[in-house]
């Protein structure tokens, strides 16, 4: 089944303890990007990859770290989480052309207190 | 920069027609996107529509793009409670490297 996959589903860490949010994608997409999702704010982008090695900040990149050393996997990199990480993660990809949108992930609820 | 705004909340009755608005400020936008989010789930994309159109129908949904207004609507015809999500709407544009902007959201509830 074509799908990106996140884990974990839910995190409750303490602040200042690093932490990856991995997401993995089976579908040979170009394209990769984090987005986070808070009330009143619809989904803002953290960072994005166009390719293997190139990634590139988005909207709201600061505390977060990512990198794309294979094409399947685009792994988010909290190295000091503080509490306004607290969000609802989204793992996303695609093939690149704008017709096809993007292929979500179900999600990764953090928690930092 | 670009900017995407919905109302927050829809609440129709079951076999009503529900319509979400969205505006957008990208005159570049080139494809816009509706999404829905079920809850504890990932979103979902429902369609699309390339900035050169009007209208989109597809089976029980019709997305209207007014591009001098930059207006976007989805109407979702006879709503059903499988229908209560949020909806959002989405866009990119012209050298925005395939980046998607979204809305806030809207949430929809059917009520019986």
């Amino acid at each position: 089944e074509a799908q990106v996959t996140q884990n974990p589903r839910y995190l409750i860490t303490v602040t200042g303890k690093k932490l990856t949010v991995t997401c993995s994608q089976n579908m040979n997409h170009e394209y990769m990007s984090w987005y986070r999702q808070d009330p009143g704010l619809g989904l803002r982008q953290i960072y994005y990859s166009m390719n293997v090695e190139v990634t590139d900040k988005g909207d709201v990149p600061e505390g977060y770290k990512v990198s794309r050393k294979e094409k399947r996997n685009f792994p988010l990199i909290l190295e000091s989480p503080s509490p306004n990480q607290t969000s609802l993660y989204f793992c996303a990809s695609s093939p690149g052309y704008s017709s096809y949108g993007y292929t979500f992930g179900s999600g990764t609820r953090l928690t930092v207190v | 920069g670009e900017d995407v705004e919905q109302s927050l909340f829809l609440s129709v009755r079951e076999g009503d027609s529900s319509v979400i608005n969205c505006t957008y400020t990208d005159s570049s936008s080139t494809y816009l996107y509706w999404y829905k989010q079920e809850p504890g789930a990932g979103l979902q994309l429902l369609t699309y529509i390339f900035s050169n159109m009007d209208m989109k129908q597809d089976q029980r949904l019709t997305v209207l793009l007014n591009k001098k207004d930059k207006h976007l609507s989805l109407r979702i015809a006879d709503t059903q409670t499988g229908d209560s999500a949020i909806y959002f709407c989405a866009e990119t544009h012209t050298g925005g490297g395939n980046k998607l902007t979204f809305g806030t959201g809207t949430q929809l509830k059917v009520e019986l």
